[in-house]
């Protein structure tokens, strides 16, 4: 049973560029999580999106950041314009069903961000 | 949302039991309380979870207090692979804040020789 899968792995992005960050999620999972590690920091919540919803996005960065999970095809967390305090590793989670407090989240390996 | 405790650090013994404490005085009668831990360079793998009675599973065990203010994860033996940063999380339902993770700054465990 493959995991979550996350690509890439590393990515190297110059200021003003675009990262584009995707994630598979399990089979059978239909929702999906976005966090955000700093380095030296914990892991901070950003997105939970379902099949082409937004659910919750309090955790967003209000510009420059977007996400999306269509009904085809992997999750994407796209960063518009990369600057240096973006540089951080984003990990996705999936899970087969919405909150209930007791749903297991199932993380993928990340992927690490670095602008130069 | 209910916050937790955790000490920073915890060194143990390999082969010995581990206790992890984390405290959340200020928990609700529908929080949920879950274990994660993150290996180096890995994201975070689920341990284990319970709402009041202790709970047992291949990876760990988890002792609840009487007034669930506290709790403890529970590392029967621990091993070198087992050197981590657990978190402990609360997962409230009733107020949607069930789908996301919040995580601390949670315990390093260092496990050595």
């Amino acid at each position: 049973n493959a995991g979550v899968m996350q690509n890439p792995r590393h990515l190297v992005r110059r200021r003003g560029q675009e990262a584009r960050l995707r994630c598979s999620p399990m089979k059978g999972h239909s929702h999906v999580y976005w966090y955000r590690q700093l380095p030296e920091e914990g892991l901070k919540f950003m997105v939970y999106l379902q099949k082409e919803n937004i659910i919750d996005e309090s955790g967003m960065p209000k510009e420059r950041f977007s996400a999306e999970f269509p009904k085809e095809g992997p999750s994407i967390l796209r960063i518009q314009q990369v600057v240096r305090g973006d540089s951080a590793a984003y990990f996705c989670a999936s899970s087969r069903g919405q909150g209930s407090g007791q749903e297991t989240q199932y993380f993928g390996p990340g992927t690490r961000l670095l602008v130069l | 949302d209910a916050k937790t405790t955790q000490p920073n650090s915890m060194e143990s013994n390999e082969e010995e039991p581990v206790h992890l404490p984390c405290n959340h005085s200020t928990i609700s009668g529908t929080d949920y309380i879950h274990w994660y831990r993150q290996l180096p360079s890995q994201g975070p793998e689920y341990v284990i979870h319970g709402l009041t009675s202790n709970v047992n599973n291949r990876m760990a065990s988890l002792a609840i207090a009487e007034d669930r203010k506290s709790s403890t994860l529970i590392l029967h033996r621990a091993t070198l692979r087992d050197a981590a940063v657990y978190y402990c999380i609360l997962r409230d339902p009733s107020e949607g804040g069930g789908n996301k993770l919040t995580f601390g700054t949670g315990t390093q465990l260092k496990v050595e020789l």
